[in-house]
């Protein structure tokens, strides 16, 4: 299918390594999202890609996390020296962005990170 | 700043039982989108349903309904005859990435 597309489905790294986390977005999609989800708990946004213009980072937890979107389309989200409490399901989603966030996302499966 | 309440945590209904999901959303905005996502258990979140503060028409698409009052910023969500395919976890959102704690909807046969 044509949907947003997550790598790994599943990532289980050591605490202090570094991990990358990959987005397909949907082909035409201008906008797209991360999101964080912890065990039971509800979606925690990260960061927004709007076409060319500056990310919003607002929802970064902390500078061990970095966003970039190649080319309006892949997104990559890198986490340094993962800590034990970066455990969790990482969202992806992309939408055909007329402002900020008015249109329905779509969403990938998801990364599970589990650190050790 | 916005905020999106789901004052219930966990529901559970016997299969054909009505229940209704209750959301509120805080803003200063005059108008705005809000939205409802499903989670099932195999973990994808599924778009439901987008409405604009300008429409208050309560929406109907099959077993489901969605009653929106601006008054009270409420975006009710009410399953009719539910079934067991009904369980999951059901977000209500707002824009600017808001998104509430979520409702568990377990059906039981």
């Amino acid at each position: 299918g044509a949907g947003v597309s997550q790598s790994p489905s599943n990532k289980v790294t050591e605490k202090g390594k570094d991990v990358e986390l990959r987005c397909d977005p949907i082909s035409g999609h201008t906008a797209l999202y991360w999101y964080r989800q912890s065990l039971g708990q509800g979606l925690e946004f990260l960061i927004y890609f709007q076409g060319n213009s500056a990310p919003d980072k607002s929802g970064l937890p902390s500078d061990r996390f970095s966003a970039e979107r190649t080319g309006g389309s892949v997104s990559t989200l890198t986490i340094q020296r993962t800590q034990q409490e970066d455990s969790a399901v990482y969202l992806c989603a992309s939408s055909p962005e007329q402002g900020r966030g008015n249109q329905p996302q779509h969403f990938g499966d998801g990364t599970r990170l589990s650190i050790l | 700043a916005q905020k999106v309440t789901q004052a219930q945590t966990e529901i559970s209904v016997v299969e054909k039982e009505d229940v209704t999901l209750d959301c509120v959303y805080e803003t200063r905005d005059t108008t705005y989108y809000l939205f409802w996502y499903k989670q099932p258990p195999s973990g994808e979140l599924v778009f439901l349903i987008r409405r604009n503060s300008f429409d208050e028409q309560n929406e109907i698409s099959g077993r489901y309904s969605w009653n929106f009052q601006k008054s009270t910023s409420s975006f009710n969500f009410t399953i009719t005859a539910s079934q067991v395919v009904d369980s999951a976890v059901y977000f209500c959102g707002g824009q600017n990435f808001v998104f509430g704690p979520g409702t568990r909807l377990s059906v039981l046969p």
